[in-house]
């Protein structure tokens, strides 16, 4: 089985901090996702990667960066945190097909900021 | 833009009756569909398929329905038991791409 592995499955942090988010897959998949849930709005798309050292913005990268120098690994950093981050975040990685493809999600990591 | 939406937010059905999980899309180039379970305190789990040159695809007790005429996507659980209780979101692959778009999920209750 596919695994993708979050670093954290809780975390508090104060306002301001740097924040690392962690997220590794085992299946050399190609694309990699991170998205925050919040109860009502769903899943939405925070930064993608279709390959090393290739990002893509979603459709709310404000106040987030990624990183990937490895195949394996997506990272999410929250440059400075803001008690409008406390959320849910969820990695989440796939195949590069060509055409659509389910996606593997991880367990999610919650994120209080305080 | 366009988005996945669903027509009921919390679904509560009987132990042993079959649930209906309703999912409307407004994407029309959408060629790919997948509903996903996700349990409390979970990532969402991958639980069935579709792509648009179908109508009709089963799995182990559940069902997806692909409606293209009137955009409506269904997943039809039979048999519900107490473990499907969790949230179920249905996705959109809007034409090419890997990139999914994400409905905001209905809460399936099951009752003893």
């Amino acid at each position: 089985d596919v695994k993708v592995t979050q670093s954290s499955r809780y975390l508090v942090k104060r306002t301001g901090e740097k924040v690392f988010l962690e997220c590794v897959q085992d299946m050399d998949h190609e694309n990699m996702f991170w998205y925050r849930q919040d109860p009502g709005l769903g899943l939405r798309l925070i930064y993608f990667s279709y390959d090393v050292k290739m990002k893509e913005k979603g459709d709310i990268p404000e106040g987030y960066s990624v990183s990937r120098e490895k195949k394996e690994r997506f990272s999410l950093i929250l440059e400075s945190a803001s008690t409008n981050q406390t959320s849910m975040y969820l990695c989440a990685s796939s195949l590069n097909t060509g055409y659509g493809y389910g996606y593997t999600f991880g367990s999610g990591t919650r994120l209080t900021v305080v | 833009g366009e988005s996945v939406g669903l027509h009921l937010p919390t679904l509560s059905v009987q132990e042993g009756d079959n649930s209906i999980i309703n999912c409307a899309y407004s994407n029309s180039a959408s060629d790919y569909f997948i509903w996903y379970k996700q349990e409390s305190g979970k990532g969402p789990q991958f639980i069935i398929d579709i792509r648009s040159n179908m109508d009709k695809r089963q799995g182990q007790r559940v069902t997806v329905l692909l409606n293209k005429t009137v955009k409506h996507l269904s997943l039809q659980i039979a048999a519900t038991q107490p473990g499907d209780s969790a949230v179920y979101f249905c996705a959109e692959n809007p034409g090419g791409g890997n990139k999914l778009t994400f409905g905001t999920g209905t809460q399936l209750k099951v009752e003893l």
